[in-house]
């Protein structure tokens, strides 16, 4: 099933703080964040693989939950270039393992 | 971080035709690809696993005889789309993971396919 993305768009200004969550139904094995330009390939940001783990890649970092089967992406004092479709992928391990089901998207739009 | 590459990056043509696309890892072995599909403002939705070495497993509800999958060597994948028609045109793209353990998933630049 689907994890479901929150907020499904968020408006910001330059320098402003944004939170996209991620849910799953189900246990997962990883949590990976991808963000999309318009016309592009998604591009990866992080991947996190044990419950709690955090992780930072410049002024974007991620939780991940694992007993809640949650994830959120944060991204502060956002930029111009941070515009984008970010999307969660999910991916449950075992038989599944590498598969990848992605969140519906979240766009977010900065504006200077 | 690894590199995935796809050719065309754009194909148009006409109804009953098929296409090509292949993908392609250059810096690194990949024993398996994947392939997305992505409708316009929709997410990217999993097609199918490609194997090196054995046959492509399917997701449900994708028609393994009209997206005919062939992994040929350890760094390409081929992805046809047979008797295509205008409900195939989309962005279809391929990843491959890459690195140890934590299979952090590369894609490809994607292959916008539109059907007339």
């Amino acid at each position: 099933q689907q994890p479901v993305q929150s907020p499904q768009a968020v408006i910001l200004r330059e320098g402003e703080d944004a939170v996209i969550n991620c849910s799953s139904s189900k246990a997962l094995y990883s949590v990976h964040w991808y963000r999309q330009k318009h016309g592009e390939a998604p591009v990866f940001l992080m991947i996190l693989l044990k419950g709690g783990e955090q992780k930072g890649h410049e002024k974007i970092s991620a939780s991940f939950n694992e007993k809640k089967q949650q994830s959120s992406l944060y991204l502060t004092a956002s930029q111009l270039s941070y515009s984008g479709t970010y999307f969660c992928g999910t991916e449950a391990g075992g038989t599944s393992y590498g598969k990848l089901t992605f969140g519906q998207g979240t766009i977010l739009t900065v504006h200077p | 971080g690894a590199v995935v590459s796809q050719h065309p990056s754009r194909v148009i043509c006409k109804s009953g035709t098929s296409v090509k696309i292949e993908c392609r890892s250059l810096d690194f072995q990949a024993t398996t690809m994947f392939w997305y599909r992505q409708f316009p403002k929709q997410s990217l939705m999993l097609m199918a696993t490609s194997n090196e070495g054995s046959k492509a497993t399917y997701e449900q509800g994708v028609e393994k005889d009209k997206f005919l999958i062939n992994h040929a060597s350890l760094t390409l994948s081929t992805l046809t789309v047979t008797s295509a028609h205008p409900e195939d045109s989309s962005f279809y793209i391929c990843s491959a993971p890459a690195g140890t353990g934590a299979n952090t998933q590369y894609f490809g630049p994607g292959t916008r396919l539109t059907v007339l």
